[in-house]
């Protein structure tokens, strides 16, 4: 079966400090891979997705990059963080193609920027 | 572009009685619908989708939702909530291509004994 797998869970750093989060899935290849932020009180906002090794497509203007560097992995950092990208960050994974079957969720990273 | 307004921020009800939550879709094709529930700190899990086949779709928990194309609405439904139904939930829609989904901007269900 199908797994994902995204840490830390939680993760408090400095302002202008580095951020690296990852995302792993496991019992499926070729998946289409997602970086969602979801602020206090908001909805989810799409960051990035991948339909493939290396490419990466950015839907909002930020502070965050994503990385595919294998099939299964999803990488999201940042240079500098900045107060404003505190938030909830989830990792999703869909069929290629097939987003109309639904996403699995990984369990979320809290990162909280002081 | 696709979207979905979910009309009620927060929804209070009594443990035991029925659960409505409400969803308007926009789309300019045959959508594909779901909703997701999301308890404090978790992850989002799929609680149903609807995609073209019966309008009446069922999912876990007891939950279930109709589609209704002359209404554009997809609203979630619980005949008996239950203290562990508290959570936030989306409804979401995907786009034309399939490869992305568009998440409202939730539900706070609230559960009282």
């Amino acid at each position: 079966s199908q797994t994902i797998h995204q840490w830390p869970a939680t993760l408090v750093q400095p302002v202008g400090s580095p951020l690296s989060l990852e995302c792993t899935v496991e019992g499926t290849s070729n998946p289409n891979l997602y970086w969602y932020r979801q602020a206090a009180g908001r909805g989810l906002q799409l960051l990035f997705y991948s339909v493939g090794i290396g490419q990466i497509s950015s839907e909002v203007p930020q502070n965050l990059s994503a990385s595919r560097p294998q099939d299964r992995q999803f990488i999201l950092s940042s240079k500098k963080l900045l107060l404003s990208d505190s938030g909830f960050y989830l990792c999703a994974w869909s069929v290629a193609g097939r987003g109309n079957y639904g996403y699995t969720f990984g369990s979320g990273t809290r990162l909280t920027v002081v | 572009a696709q979207s979905v307004t979910q009309l009620d921020s927060h929804v209070s009800v009594s443990e035991g009685t029925p659960v409505l939550l409400r969803c308007n879709y926009s789309s300019s094709y045959s959508p594909s619908l779901f909703w997701y529930v999301q308890h404090p700190n978790k992850g989002l899990q799929l609680l149903l989708k609807y995609t073209s086949a019966a309008t009446l779709v069922k999912g876990i928990n007891g939950f279930e939702a109709e589609f209704k194309k002359s209404e554009t609405s997809f609203h979630l439904t619980k005949p008996s909530a239950h203290m562990s139904d508290a959570a936030e939930y989306f409804c979401v829609v995907s786009d034309t291509g399939f490869q992305k989904l568009v998440f409202g901007t939730g539900t706070r269900l609230l559960v009282s004994p």
